[in-house]
């Protein structure tokens, strides 16, 4: 069994500070993982994926994730906040099944980005 | 680009009736799914399919049914609508099995 746990439901930034969206996963298979953003009114779209490669992952837009086997982790993380950031984020393990890799997403932690 | 696209931004139906969402990709994948979005709740895996005339359920399968009749074209059947079936609807599909999923706009679904 996989699951994901996302610890912020909402998390609120100023402009041009660091952000630190938390992810913890449970897996019992190497895992791969991943962030999705969805801004409003728009489709989800892939920020980064890890998949056993180098921990430190990095991403578009400016952020990037690192994977933390002993912790279960996977924060996403980016050193100053835009604007334009300010979006619901999804946290996503995923396990190969069959013929498909089966996503698990977290509940979402919305980003609040105030002038 | 890959390109996902759904039938309908926006579906109102009357509870009991038949449904179809449908979905179609432009970049011959292999892999399609159908999720469906509540708040608080994330994304769950109703059914995908790994290749035409396949399909595996997901984590929440129960009152839907899927057709892939076509490679590029999956669809999300919802023989009986029923109240707590409204929600976001979202389809993607990757090229294999490892690769990225990419997802459609999303198809907004009430049923009164």
């Amino acid at each position: 069994a996989q699951s994901v746990t996302q610890l912020d439901s909402h998390v609120s930034v100023s402009e041009g500070t660091p952000v630190l969206l938390r992810c913890n996963y449970s897996s019992s298979y190497s895992p791969s993982l991943f962030w999705y953003v969805q801004h409003p009114n728009k489709g989800l779209q892939l920020l980064l994926k890890y998949t056993s490669a180098a921990t430190l992952v990095k991403g578009i837009n400016g952020f990037e994730a690192e994977f933390k086997k002993s912790e279960t982790s996977f924060h996403l993380t980016k050193p100053s906040a835009h604007m334009s950031d300010a979006a619901e984020y999804f946290c996503v393990v995923g396990r190969l099944t069959g013929g498909g890799n089966k996503l698990t997403f977290g509940t979402g932690t919305q980003l609040k980005v105030e002038l | 680009d890959v390109k996902v696209t759904q039938s309908s931004r926006y579906l109102v139906k009357r509870t009991g009736e038949k449904v179809f969402l449908e979905c179609v990709q432009d970049m011959d994948h292999e892999n399609m799914f159908w999720y469906r979005q509540d708040p608080g709740l994330g994304l769950r895996l109703i059914y995908f399919s790994y290749d035409v005339k396949m399909k595996e359920k997901g984590d929440i399968p129960e009152g839907y049914s899927v057709s892939r009749e076509k490679k590029e074209r999956f669809s999300l059947i919802l023989e009986s609508a029923s109240t707590n079936q409204t929600s976001m609807y979202l389809c993607a599909s990757s090229l294999g099995a490892t690769d990225t999923q990419y997802f459609g706009p999303g198809t907004r679904l009430t049923v009164l």
